[in-house]
């Protein structure tokens, strides 16, 4: 089976400025998980969204991060204005239903760099 | 919030010898799942773990749950160097379905 994709693959911002990033789930799969993986951490959950509604986002920093998941399949997850927080590693993940049952199927990731 | 130890931070072994990572929480928890990150990849599942004092084994690998459900811990038997990369125990607790990431362990294995 196809994995999930992921793109870009890398992107450089300056701070203030904008950049969103797109994922595409394996097929079938109903639940789709954003992680932030900051250098020598574990993933931490952004969000996560079963088909098309938001099953948590407890940690996703809403003044400047927001998330969508069209039709229950692709999702963008942009963040406005960026800081020099935010680089990291954005890894896109998604399951056959939710995680308690099912393990994750993770992307390759965007490696976000804010200057 | 919900937290989950995992340690030693880091190991550094000869190729060869064992290698033993561990995932402590102070609460029971409902499942916990075990990944592998090598260098500049991503999380790969390897095996979840549900029940009480489960044990199972992939190859030299081998995995536990306490029978609290507390803990856990991934065991390798004779190292090798294809065993490089970080191995992140990941646990959900409750009827929460939000799955949370330990910090992880960083095996190198010097051939």
């Amino acid at each position: 089976e196809a994995g999930v994709a992921q793109s870009p693959r890398y992107k450089i911002i300056e701070k203030r400025q904008s950049v969103a990033f797109w994922c595409n789930p394996i097929s079938g799969h109903a639940t789709l998980y954003w992680y932030q993986q900051i250098l020598g951490q574990g993933p931490k959950l952004l969000i996560q969204f079963q088909n098309n509604g938001v099953v948590d986002d407890s940690q996703l920093p809403k003044d400047r991060f927001s998330a969508e998941r069209l039709k229950g399949v692709d999702s963008t997850l942009k963040i406005q204005p960026a800081k020099l927080e935010d680089s990291a590693v954005y890894l896109c993940a998604s399951s056959l239903v939710g995680s308690y049952n099912s393990p994750l199927h993770f992307g390759n990731g965007t490696r976000l760099t804010v200057t | 919030g919900q937290q989950v130890m995992q340690i030693p931070q880091y190991q550094h072994v000869q190729e060869g010898e064992d290698f033993t990572t561990y995932c402590n929480s102070s609460t029971t928890l409902s499942n916990i799942q075990w990944y592998k990150q090598r260098p500049g990849g991503h999380p790969v599942f390897l095996i979840q773990l549900v029940k009480s004092g489960e044990v199972k084994k992939q190859k030299r690998l081998t995995f536990q749950f306490g029978e609290a459900k507390k803990n856990s811990s991934l065991h390798i038997t004779a190292t090798q160097t294809t065993d490089v990369g970080t191995y992140f125990c990941a646990v959900t607790q409750g009827g929460s379905e939000k799955l949370v990431f330990g910090k992880g362990t960083k095996l190198t294995v010097n051939p």
